[in-house]
Order: C-alpha cells, then sequence, then structure tokens
C-alpha cells in the first residue's frame, strides 16, 4: 500500500489566512521528504524539502514540520494567495519518488 | 531556460495498441523520471534513466518500457494497452540521480479506448 498519505483531500482558506496541510508517512528510513504543489493543467512543481534529521526548515511563505515522532509532515503556507490554489503532494525519496495522494487547496478572495 | 517538454500533449489509442511518449529534459539535466498520474492511484513512480541506464523502476509490468539517449531524451512505451493505462504521463528531470528536486513537464494526456 501507500506509504505517504494526506489527512485531508480538500482544504479551503480565505486569502491572507495561514493554510497547514498535512500528511503522515510510514516508512522511517526515508531521507528525505519532499512537497509538491500542481496546478491545473501543469506538472507538479518543487516546493520546499526537509532531511530526515531536521524538525523544520523555512522558504519563501513557506515553513516544512517534521515529526518524526508520529510519523507527520507538514506544510505551512503563509498569508495564502489566490495563487496558492493548488494540490499539494507530500513526497518521500526512497530512491524513488513516493507520492501521498495530494490535497487541494482552495483559496477564497 | 526551457523547461521540461513532452510530446504529445494528447493521445487516443485503442485497447492492444502501443504508444510511445517522448520527453526533452532541461538542458545540463541526466535523469529523466517518468510517472503516471491518475485519478485513483494518484502519482505513480514508472522508471528513472540516468546516463541512459534505467536505475530505478516502479512497480508496473513489464509492458511499460523506457530508453533515454545520449542528448538525454527519454522516450516510454506502453505495448498492448488496456483501458486502465489510460493517465497523465508526466516526465520529470534533474541534474543528479534521485533528486529531491525534479522539474515536471506539462505531461501526455493518453485515453484508452
Amino acid at each position: 500500500g501507500e506509504s505517504v498519505g494526506l489527512h485531508l483531500p480538500t482544504l479551503s482558506v480565505q486569502e491572507g489566512d495561514n493554510s497547514i496541510i498535512n500528511c503522515a508517512y510510514s516508512n522511517s528510513a526515508s531521507d528525505y521528504f519532499i512537497w509538491y504543489k500542481q496546478e491545473s493543467g501543469k506538472g507538479p512543481q518543487f516546493i520546499i524539502d526537509i532531511r530526515s534529521n531536521m524538525d523544520k526548515r523555512q522558504g519563501q511563505r513557506v515553513t516544512v514540520l517534521l515529526n518524526k515522532t508520529v510519523k507527520h509532515l507538514s506544510l505551512q503556507i503563509a498569508a495564502t494567495q489566490p495563487g496558492d490554489s493548488a494540490v499539494y503532494f507530500c513526497a518521500e525519496n526512497m530512491d524513488d519518488m513516493r507520492f501521498g495522494a495530494g490535497t487541494r487547496l482552495t483559496v477564497k478572495p | 531556460k526551457a523547461g521540461v517538454t513532452q510530446t504529445p500533449r494528447y493521445l487516443i489509442k485503442t485497447r492492444g495498441q502501443q504508444v510511445t511518449l517522448s520527453c526533452s529534459p532541461i538542458s545540463g539535466h541526466r535523469s529523466v523520471s517518468w510517472y503516471q498520474q491518475t485519478p485513483g492511484q494518484g502519482l505513480q513512480f514508472l522508471f528513472e534513466y540516468f546516463s541512459e541506464t534505467q536505475r530505478n523502476k516502479g512497480n508496473f509490468p513489464g509492458r511499460f518500457s523506457g530508453r533515454q539517449f545520449s542528448n538525454s531524451r527519454s522516450e516510454m512505451n506502453v505495448s498492448t494497452l488496456e483501458l486502465g493505462d489510460s493517465a497523465l504521463y508526466l516526465c520529470a528531470s534533474s541534474r543528479a540521480w534521485v533528486s529531491n528536486e525534479q522539474f515536471f513537464g506539462p505531461g501526455t494526456r493518453l485515453t484508452v479506448l
């Protein structure tokens, strides 16, 4: 079965609010966890990654948190904008990329 | 810098036929990975090529095959098409093998009738 999964299939937020997208994983041997964004009609786009020995990593308006105790990964998007509307995938790099099911984020104006 | 290009963008085939999809990676990228995306199964890894060698293969039947050329361009082939092969086939390139940051093309939408 899938080793990476997402808690919610959809998430709707107001423009300007913060968004939190969650992901659970089962494989403790993963070296890296990655977040991708896929807009309609396009291929996935790399957002940020985090090594398994880290708890937190920040990028531009995004923060990824890794809780190895409960095998949980989250992506936080600050001040969510309409352009953030997309499907977000978590993935783990196990010598091949394994993607979760995806969460559709909708940003309401 | 041009992105990853995939041809054709759309394809309609019938059961039993075979199909070849093409992918041109970003200049300088030597790794090409292929994925199948469907509503039911999500994004699933097919295989990865690096320097003309298949480095890794996902859990797909032997009907799915691929190759990579010396210029890093890659093709994937599906023989004896089944209805369940209808999907978006995505190609991604990266500089290194098994890279976290992969650059995806727009995909080829294959419909099998």
